[in-house]
């Protein structure tokens, strides 16, 4: 258990409204990322974090921010929700020390968009 | 570029038969690869992982992967499939970028274990 909290973790919302989701560590793990997964493409990131106030794009940006001003806190925002925003998201952390990079995953959010 | 492709989406196996899941990478530099499970409504657990060191990498409840360089497949294998083996699971190598170590996922393979 690498301490990673997800909230909320169930969220229906109309098309047009702003959503933030909210990742949360309690190990003061450096980086942090957003994942969504979708039927047939596994798991894609969307954005990633390698310190406060540090940021960064990943494969599947587009329609998301995020934001990180205290180490435990990973938000990821949807400005303006649309339906192919409907998906699981994920949040994970990378296991300070050593070279082996992995990185633990917390238990999910899953968001609808109607 | 980094990828992993999953060969089949699907699997099924008897309760009891050698459970292989398979998993064929593209990287730029030498790979480090992952293999997490994910149960219904969970979040993803690893498995196991290799990360230059021995070619066959054990992990937990039981399963082992091992790192083929020339075919460049990183297969998932258990000798004998439990029930509570059905899940998803899902490759994923790193690109091992400046600290950020992002990570590539295959599409999954969903595991169905039958009586």
């Amino acid at each position: 258990d690498a301490g990673i909290t997800q909230s909320p973790r169930h969220k229906v919302t109309e098309t047009g409204t702003p959503v933030t989701l909210r990742c949360h560590q309690t190990e003061n793990h450096r980086y942090m990322y957003w994942y969504r997964q979708d039927p047939g493409h596994g798991l894609r990131l969307i954005h990633y974090s390698y310190g406060v106030k540090d940021t960064d794009k990943g494969e599947v940006s587009d329609g998301y921010s995020v934001s990180r001003s205290k180490t435990e806190d990973f938000l990821l925002t949807l400005e303006s929700a649309t339906s192919s925003q409907t998906s699981v998201y994920f949040c994970a952390i990378m296991a300070s020390g050593g070279a082996s990079y992995e990185q633990y995953f917390g238990p999910g959010t899953r968001l609808t968009v109607t | 570029a980094q990828s992993v492709t999953q060969l089949g989406s699907h699997v099924s196996v008897s309760e009891g038969a050698l459970v292989l899941l398979r998993c064929n990478y593209s990287s730029s530099v030498p790979p480090y690869l992952f293999w997490y499970v994910q149960y219904p409504n969970q979040g993803l657990q690893l498995l196991l992982k290799y990360t230059s060191a021995a070619t066959l990498v054990k992990g937990i409840n039981g399963f082992e992967a091992e790192f083929k360089k020339s075919e460049t497949s990183f297969h998932l294998t258990k000798p004998s499939a439990h029930m509570s083996d059905a899940a998803e699971y899902f490759c994923a190598v790193s690109d091992r970028g400046a600290g950020a170590n992002n990570l590539f996922f295959g599409t999954g393979t969903r595991l169905t274990v039958i009586p």
